[in-house]
């Protein structure tokens, strides 16, 4: 069974610009969840999405967003891109979400630098 | 503000010793705990999870869970030099985890 896909996986960007991650979950599993990893704040929830609809979000500013497509895909857009962005985005999938005592897998992730 | 409190180490034993990672949480309703190892430049890999209080483990790992103390801790038996990697420790809030800053670990030969 393959594991959660995410691309591309590294991406270099200037200030201001905007940036699309995509991932695909493993298959079968509806519950995709986004966090950002940077060496000072660690693993930070961004938001999860069940059956297209987003169900919780991290205390991220607007210019973060995502979406889910009918077939559990998801992606998830950075606008007007600031130096601070510069992270890892991880992209993590489970069967129906965290509230049911599921296990969340991750993908490899996208490594962001924003220069 | 939910948190998720780790020794940010490094943990320093020698192979073939006894690990242990500690990890304390805020949010008294969080009912599913994890520990993820994550290697330089690699994503999380869940490696135990426990949902009710007691010992839990698999192989080399043992999970312990005491909720009323609001405390989790991971022990590595018989540690090896693979095992160096960073451990998060993680706990359920919602649809979402927690996630601690981790533990970093190395195991000298």
């Amino acid at each position: 069974k393959a594991g959660v896909t995410q691309t591309p996986r590294y991406l270099i960007k200037t200030r201001g610009q905007q940036v699309t991650l995509s991932c695909s979950p493993i298959s079968g599993h509806r519950s995709v969840s986004w966090y950002q990893q940077t060496p000072g704040q660690g693993l930070q929830f961004l938001f999860e999405y069940f059956s297209e609809t987003q169900r919780n979000k991290g205390n991220f500013p607007g210019r973060f967003s995502g979406r889910q497509f009918s077939n559990s895909r998801s992606e998830m857009n950075v606008s007007t891109l600031e130096l601070g962005d510069s992270a890892l985005y991880l992209c993590a999938s489970s069967l129906r979400g965290m509230d049911t005592n599921e296990k969340l897998f991750f993908g490899s992730g996208t490594q962001l630098s924003v220069l | 503000q939910k948190e998720v409190e780790q020794n940010s180490g490094p943990l320093s034993v020698p192979e073939g010793a006894i690990a242990s990672l500690n990890c304390t949480y805020s949010d008294r309703v969080s009912q599913s705990f994890f520990w993820y190892r994550q290697y330089s430049g690699k994503s999380p890999e869940l490696i135990m999870s426990i949902y009710s209080n007691g010992d839990k483990e698999d192989g080399r790992f043992t999970a312990q869970l005491n909720k009323a103390s609001q405390y989790v801790s991971l022990l590595i038996r018989d540690s090896q030099p693979s095992d160096s990697a960073t451990y998060l420790c993680a706990v359920s809030s919602g649809y979402a985890l927690n996630f601690g800053k981790g533990t970093s670990l190395l195991v000298t030969p």
